[in-house]
């Protein structure tokens, strides 16, 4: 079966651009989660969807957004790039927004140059 | 002062060593606790989840979790060179969202 996949795997944007990460979650998963990684850190919330409805938000400006498909898959966008922004943008897929054990996808990995 | 610390390393052992991770916390209201494993330029891997206090062992692989001390171990049996990678400790309160806090990761080298 396949995992949680994320598209691209590697971006590199200019300042002040926009982007557009994208995630499919494992067959039958409901929930999707969205991390970021800067380099040294441990990954930081940015937010949840479950049935297509936001369920929790990160401390994250409002450049940030994200919504879910009717399929369960998600797009995570970010508006005026800062250099900032550079890092590994995982998303991570559960059965249910109560379920804590849930699977990484590998990443995109953003470049603001 | 972070809701998770945990020392980043690098930790150096010997091929055959116990390991033993480590992350403290400082929010009481954590009850769900999770080891993950991150390789280089990979996304976490799920290791070990934890409800509430207690032991659980999986393999080579021990999860423990004293909350009176609001501490969190996890320990490797044998380490083996594919062991190697970064381990992060992840917890979370129970509510409408399934949120996890992580700590930094701690970097693990296993010398063959």
């Amino acid at each position: 079966d396949a995992g949680v996949t994320q598209s691209p795997t590697h971006l590199i944007k200019t300042r002040g651009q926009q982007v557009t990460l994208r995630c499919s979650p494992i067959s039958g998963h409901k929930s999707v989660s969205w991390y970021q990684q800067v380099l040294g850190q441990g990954p930081q919330f940015i937010f949840q969807y479950y049935e297509k409805e936001e369920r929790g938000r990160g401390n994250f400006p409002d450049r940030f957004s994200a919504r879910q498909f009717p399929n369960y898959s998600s797009e995570l966008n970010v508006n005026a790039l800062l250099l900032g922004d550079s890092a590994l943008y995982l998303c991570a897929s559960s059965l249910t927004a109560g379920d804590y054990g849930y699977t990484f996808g590998s990443g995109t990995r953003l470049t603001v140059v | 002062q972070k809701e998770v610390e945990q020392d980043p390393g690098p930790l150096s052992v010997p091929e055959g060593a116990i390991v033993s991770l480590n992350c403290t916390y400082s929010n009481s209201a954590f009850q769900y606790f999770m080891w993950y494993r991150q390789y280089s330029r990979k996304g976490p891997e799920l290791l070990m989840y934890t409800y509430s206090s207690g032991n659980k062992e999986d393999g080579r692989f021990t999860a423990q979790v004293d909350k009176s001390s609001k501490y969190i171990s996890l320990f490797i049996r044998d380490s083996q060179p594919s062991d190697s990678a970064t381990y992060l400790c992840a917890m979370s309160v129970s509510g409408a969202t399934n949120k996890l806090i992580f700590g930094t990761g701690t970097l693990l080298a296993v010398q063959p």
